[in-house]
């Protein structure tokens, strides 16, 4: 099976600096790689997604993640936090047969933006 | 427009009733998904269904008990709630060509007394 490991549970980081979430997954073959994100009490959102195509994978509000297969790490980042950001992240897997996909989720990490 | 929708948002009962969640998508998908996140925003698959047969399910109490009356309808119900159910449940819709790309709703919270 495959696993997502989120290193940081909370990120607290001052608005217009970098954002650094982590996660390194566990697969045996090229996985499937999603970021989502949750706002207090919404539902959840796409940020972004690799599926075995270019490795740096932009996506919205100015996020990026870039697959790294040698350090198995599918890191989110974003040159300048803004306040709208402070939310709950997931690294997130698909895993399963043709047919019978499902996503594994990360434990999240919760990333504070301060003023 | 709302794409994926569940009804109720919220949602609190008594141990031992039995309780409905509704989902429905516009979206022309065909597979229908339950995820289930506990308190410490743990997130799991329960189960999904494809053109209305069920694909997924998950080691679940068989107290949960998914029904897709068509492909744009999802609904779970749970019988003999128990505390432990309480929590988000979110429904979720994709394309069964495209299963990786997952459309969420804004989820059920679910508390039991």
């Amino acid at each position: 099976a495959q696993s997502v490991t989120q290193l940081d549970s909370h990120v607290s980081v001052s608005e217009g600096t970098p954002v650094l979430l982590r996660c390194n997954y566990s697969s045996s073959y090229s996985p499937s790689l999603f970021w989502y994100v949750q706002h207090p009490n919404k539902g959840l959102q796409l940020l972004l997604k690799y599926t075995s195509a270019a490795t740096l994978v932009k996506g919205i509000n100015g996020f990026e993640a870039e697959f790294k297969k040698s350090e198995t790490s599918f890191h989110l980042t974003k040159p300048s936090a803004h306040m709208s950001d402070a939310a709950e992240y997931f690294c997130v897997v698909s895993e399963g047969d043709t047919g019978r996909r499902a996503l594994t989720f990360g434990s999240g990490t919760r990333l504070q933006v301060q003023p | 427009d709302t794409a994926v929708s569940q009804t109720p948002k919220y949602l609190v009962t008594q141990m031992g009733n039995d309780k409905s969640i509704k989902c429905e998508q516009n979206l022309g998908h065909d597979t229908m998904y339950w995820y289930k996140q506990d308190s410490k925003k743990f997130l799991k698959i329960m189960f999904s269904y494809n053109n209305k047969e069920l694909i997924i399910n998950e080691t679940v109490p068989n107290r949960f008990s998914p029904k897709s009356p068509d492909k744009a309808h999802l609904n779970l119900h749970i019988n003999s709630l128990e505390l432990g159910d309480s929590a988000v449940y979110f429904c979720a819709s994709s394309h069964s060509r495209n299963q990786e790309t997952q459309y969420f709703g804004p989820g059920t919270r679910l508390l039991v007394l």
